[in-house]
């Protein structure tokens, strides 16, 4: 079955550089959720997107910006990039607004050096 | 804020034995409790989801109970395998299904 696609899988920036992540999200899921996991740390809500438009909104710095496009997949865009920002940035998708099981991707492993 | 602690960063036991996972927050109940399973470098996969109204929920050898009294949620693992050895989170939703706060994780090891 399908499963969430994260791309790059990897990525190294440096320091005050711009980044992208990109989600596709499982077919016909509307709703997609970003987190960024630190080391060793558990998953911070950053961000999430309902059919398009802004759901919820987290933990997500002034520096990142995010947004879901017309085929639901989804961009993290980071800017002025930090060293601090080195994480794992996962995207989730799930159908609909309400509970349903959200079904994580395998992360974008950023390091900004 | 909602605070979330789960048991002992680490947990080992031996294979056959029931792992049981504890997860305490410190606020309002959340309308769900999810359990995920995370191995190192991959993202988070959902194991099992409980509802506020709900006391207990199973899974082949899962079983997630959920006390609203307690602020507690235990979740156990029967009849351990290695093959169970990995973080397990548990994370609380008020809302929707993502957004989630998750707790620091617990490190599962089933030892042969």
């Amino acid at each position: 079955a399908a499963g969430v696609i994260q791309s790059p899988r990897h990525l190294i920036k440096e320091k005050r550089e711009t980044a992208t992540l990109k989600c596709y999200p499982i077919p016909r899921h509307d709703t997609v959720y970003w987190y960024q996991q630190g080391p060793g740390q558990d998953p911070q809500f950053l961000i999430s997107f309902y059919e398009k438009m802004q759901s919820d909104k987290g933990s997500i710095p002034d520096r990142f910006s995010a947004q879901q496009f017309s085929d639901y997949h989804s961009e993290l865009n980071m800017s002025s990039l930090e060293l601090g920002d080195s994480a794992l940035y996962f995207c989730a998708s799930s159908l609909g607004r309400g509970y349903t099981e959200a079904f994580f991707g395998q992360g974008t492993r950023l390091t900004v050096v | 804020s909602q605070k979330i602690e789960q048991n002992s960063e680490a947990l080992n036991i031996q294979e056959g034995k029931t792992a049981t996972l504890t997860c305490n927050y410190t606020n309002y109940s959340p309308a769900y409790l999810q359990w995920y399973r995370q191995d190192p470098g991959r993202g988070p996969v959902f194991l099992l989801l409980i509802r506020e109204n709900e006391k207990e929920k199973r899974k082949e050898r899962l079983k997630v109970t959920f006390d609203t009294t307690l602020k507690q949620s235990l979740f156990h693992i029967t009849a351990s395998q290695p093959a169970d050895s990995a973080t397990y989170l548990c994370a609380l939703a008020y809302t929707n299904a993502g957004k989630s706060t998750f707790g620091d994780g617990t490190t599962l090891t089933v030892k042969p």
